[in-house]
């Protein structure tokens, strides 16, 4: 079956200091990966995105992300976190076919102290 | 990147009434869109995948008739919440699957039925 692990529910990090989210999929076929973010009544912006090549991608915001296939992983990570990224992070994996949706983690709060 | 809209962001509504929620793909052409439902503090569900020019696939445990969903262009569907309760208050979000196979999200809308 297909599913997303985000073990983290919530973090919290002082800003300036770096940031890891942790992402394991369960997939059948060839994943694409995603990282989305919410900010309290908002709805999702796109972080980055995996689909093939380069297994270390680059998002917006100073964000990025690895894919690594033999620990089934796509951990967002970022070197300097600041305030305004205190948010709900969603991982989410899905396919290159046409009808199939998304699957998401259960989401990884991060909050950001002074 | 492809943007998506809902409209209206926020409605309250009197138990028993019915709600449209319009979901649009404002620059790219969309032949299948999804429903979300998000309740506060938790992941998104999946509700139904709406396919342009035919009927909408529900989750299991969706009421089909409850919430009815109409996709009738490329760039619009919309999911009818009918006679609408207050434990159908929650945040319901669509997004637009483009033919590279990413997915955009629109901002939401927030129901609150009394």
């Amino acid at each position: 079956a297909q599913s997303v692990t985000q073990p983290d529910i919530h973090i919290t990090v002082s800003e300036g200091a770096s940031l890891e989210l942790r992402c394991n999929y369960s997939y059948g076929a060839t994943p694409y990966l995603f990282w989305y973010v919410q900010s309290p009544g908002q709805g999702l912006q796109l972080l980055l995105k995996y689909f093939s090549g380069d297994t270390l991608v680059q998002g917006i915001k100073g964000f990025e992300a690895e894919f690594k296939r033999s620990q089934s992983s796509f951990n967002l990570r970022k070197p300097s976190v600041h305030w305004s990224d205190a948010a709900e992070y969603f991982c989410a994996v899905g396919s290159n076919s046409g009808n199939t949706p998304l699957v998401f983690g259960k989401g990884t709060r991060l909050s950001v102290i002074a | 990147g492809a943007v998506v809209s809902q409209h209206p962001s926020r409605v309250i509504c009197k138990s028993g009434t019915s709600v449209k929620i319009e979901c649009r793909s404002l620059d790219f052409q969309a032949t299948t869109m999804f429903w979300y439902r998000q309740f506060p503090k938790q992941s998104l569900m999946l509700m139904a995948t709406s396919n342009e020019g035919s009927k909408a696939t529900y989750e299991q445990g969706v009421e089909k008739d409850k919430f009815l969903i109409n996709h009738a262009s490329l760039t619009l569907s919309t999911l009818t919440v009918t006679s609408a309760h207050p434990e159908d208050s929650s945040f319901y979000i669509c997004s637009a699957r483009t033919l590279a196979g990413e997915q955009f999200f629109g901002p939401g809308t927030r129901l609150t039925v009394l």
